[in-house]
């Protein structure tokens, strides 16, 4: 048990529609991270969120956007949805510093009709 | 070419037997992270490394700096270990950010 909670865990959406994928981060961590892990593969980074500013992307278009609260809950917001969005998403929290450690939730599986 | 590689990418083992992954990387990290994720999705933290070597139960990683490469052991692999194993670095984007790269995992079957 990380402390690391996703919400939904799943869910069904259609192309063009619009997603928002919540993450409370564990007690103490103020950097929260998001990835896309597609079947049979390794995840991809999004994005990194500290102190409710992105310190960090890794190649998502901007259809990818995100939110970090005062608090450090973050939410992953994807618009105009695509078949290949159908994926896992995870978060994981961290406490700012050269080596954080990364406390991965359970993920929200996402599909896309 | 991934800036992460793992190897193998599939490995079967005998309970008892004494495992090693394998992770190189070709771009500078500031973190190296050992992760394992077993059906259903959940990742699970095992190592994180910047030098050296950490031992922690009957796991056993090493990263080696200079070459650009970690390895992960298993000792005495049983078969609750059986999971995909995930290298991941932390690699420096500019001043106060970074990425994330994963390799795409190792998947381990340990036999009873």
């Amino acid at each position: 048990e990380t402390g690391v909670t996703q919400s939904p865990t799943h869910l069904i959406k259609t192309r063009g529609q619009q997603v928002t994928l919540r993450c409370s981060s564990q007690s103490g961590h103020n950097t929260v991270s998001w990835y896309q892990q597609a079947l049979g593969q390794g995840p991809q980074f999004i994005f990194q969120y500290y102190r409710e500013e992105e310190n960090g992307r890794g190649n998502f278009p901007p259809r990818f956007s995100g939110l970090q609260f005062p608090n450090y809950s973050s939410e992953l917001n994807v618009n105009a949805l695509e078949l290949d969005d159908s994926a896992l998403y995870l978060c994981a929290s961290s406490f700012r510093g050269d080596t954080g450690e990364l406390f991965f939730g359970e993920g929200s599986r996402l599909t896309v009709l | 070419k991934n800036e992460v590689e793992q190897s193998p990418q599939n490995l079967t083992a005998q309970e008892g037997e004494f495992i090693t992954i394998n992770c190189s990387y070709s771009v500078g990290i500031s973190a190296l992270h050992w992760l394992q994720q077993h059906p259903g999705g959940g990742i699970v933290s095992l190592f994180m490394l910047s030098s050296g070597k950490k031992k922690h139960g009957r796991l056993i990683a090493t990263i080696n700096i200079q070459e650009k490469h970690s390895s992960l052991h298993i000792t005495a692999s049983h078969p609750r270990d059986s999971a995909v194993y995930i290298c991941a670095v932390r690699s420096f984007l500019g001043p106060g950010t970074y990425k994330y790269i994963f390799g795409t995992g190792t998947r381990l079957k340990v036999l009873a």
